[in-house]
């Protein structure tokens, strides 16, 4: 069964320091990585999309690739206390879907 | 330009009660997703459509559940009979074509099964 594996955490990072969060995945098939945001109480907000092995800067968001090792992982620089949400983990599979990871919730201490 | 739109965002309802969820996909994409999320289950997909085709319905969990998609511009998800476990947030969300996989969600509805 495909699977996506996250730590569920919670993940207790300063301000100001580097939040890594990371996901390792199942399906050597998948071609196409997401990280979504999620506030409590709200939907998930698509920030990062990666398709190829290496690294995809946005901001303070880092999105890096691994296929042989099967792991994806976000980097938050400069975290801020309006990035504590859940961080949720997606990838494709031969269906058109997505597979979701369970989540790992960040919070970032003032 | 207007994101996915879901209607209501909140419905509390009696055991035994139809309960129908709509959902209006971002104008010019043709693939749209109803997902079911609980803290216990996490996100669950139930069905999704490709130009209004019902492509994969095998995560709905029972007969109780149906789903249609009229047009390219409207959804519904409707569960009749409801039950208590049906209560949880049920998101739409769409994408430009199957192919390109992002998905953007709608805001959810929270159902509330007494």
């Amino acid at each position: 069964q495909k699977e996506v594996e996250q730590n569920s955490g919670p993940l207790s990072v300063p301000e100001g320091a580097i939040a890594s969060l990371n996901c390792t995945y199942s399906d050597r098939g998948s071609q196409s990585f997401f990280w979504y945001r999620q506030y409590s109480g709200k939907s998930p907000e698509l920030i990062m999309s990666i398709y190829s092995n290496g690294d995809k800067e946005d901001g303070r968001f880092t999105a890096q690739l691994n296929k042989a090792s099967q792991y994806v992982s976000l980097l938050i620089r400069d975290s801020q206390p309006s990035d504590s949400a859940t961080y949720l983990c997606a990838m494709n599979d031969s269906n058109y879907q997505l597979i979701w990871g369970a989540g790992t919730k960040l919070i970032i201490k003032p | 330009d207007a994101g996915v739109i879901q209607s209501p965002r909140h419905e509390v309802t009696e055991m035994g009660q139809e309960v129908t969820l709509r959902c209006k996909p971002i104008s010019g994409h043709n693939s749209l997703f109803w997902y079911r999320q609980t803290m216990m289950r996490g996100l669950e997909l139930l069905i999704y459509f490709n130009n209004n085709v019902p492509i994969d319905d095998s995560g709905m969990p029972e007969d109780r559940f149906s789903a249609k998609m009229p047009n390219a511009s409207f959804s519904t998800l409707k569960i009749q009979p409801s039950e208590p476990r049906d209560s949880a947030v049920y998101f739409c969300a769409s994408s430009f074509q199957l192919e390109h996989y992002e998905q953007y969600f709608g805001p959810g509805t929270r159902l509330t099964v007494t």
